[in-house]
């Protein structure tokens, strides 16, 4: 069956626009995460959704927001890009939470802001 | 507040030697799960184990062992004979099983990159 699929894998953007990436989960799967990495800070948790409701967030800015589509696809929005953002952002799906099924990650997006 | 200690930054064995990547974890819950991530060169988190906390058995999945350990917090993975293709870099992460926001993500360690010389 196919995996997570993120889109675009990449993307460089200017400071200050703002950006969508797209996750479209394993089919059946209603809950997807997004985390973002980079080196000074690793991985970190952005915001998790279940069909359509974002049930838990981050310690992000509200520049970062999400939503998740009936079909359980799923968006992140950056908007006001800074240089900071510049990280690979990783979308994982699972049919539930995480400690009882486990995630599926998605290849990422390499996010480069200049 | 969860945590995931992964001491070891960088790693670096000879073909078949076998390497133990440690992780020390701290949570408040009695319940919670742990599991070990591999991140190659692609960048995609490839799911390697899952154990919860009441299950204190050690695991063997061919070259893989995992030795899990409540009194000491600690969750360590064995790779036995190590090849050129384990190389990468491998995550501990940690999800408590209450039902607020904890238990719907993973908090991650830093992660220990394995290099694997021919």
């Amino acid at each position: 069956k196919a995996g997570v699929t993120q889109t675009p894998r990449y993307l460089i953007k200017t400071r200050g626009q703002q950006v969508t990436l797209s996750c479209s989960p394993i089919s059946g799967h209603r809950s997807v995460s997004w985390y973002q990495q980079t080196p000074g800070q690793g991985l970190q948790f952005l915001f998790e959704y279940f069909s359509e409701t974002q049930r838990n967030k981050g310690n992000f800015p509200g520049r970062f927001s999400g939503r998740q589509f009936s079909n359980s696809r799923s968006e992140m929005n950056v908007s006001t890009l800074e240089l900071g953002d510049s990280a690979l952002y990783l979308c994982a799906s699972s049919l539930g939470q995480v400690g009882d099924y486990g995630y599926t990650f998605g290849s990422g997006t390499r996010l480069t802001v200049v | 507040a969860q945590k995931v200690t992964q001491a070891q930054t960088e790693i670096s064995v000879v073909e078949k030697e076998d390497v133990t990547l440690d992780c020390v974890y701290e949570t408040r819950d009695t319940t919670y799960y742990l599991f070990w991530y591999k991140q190659p060169p692609s960048g995609e988190l490839v799911f390697l184990i899952r154990r919860n906390s009441f299950d204190e058995q050690n695991e063997i999945s061919g070259r893989y062992s995992w030795n899990f350990q409540k009194s000491t917090s600690s969750f360590n993975f064995t790779i036995t004979a190590s090849q050129v293709v384990d190389s990468a870099v491998y995550f501990c992460a940690l999800s408590e099983a209450r039902s607020s926001g904890s238990a719907r993500q993973l908090t991650f360690g830093s992660g220990t990159q394995l290099t694997v010389l021919p």
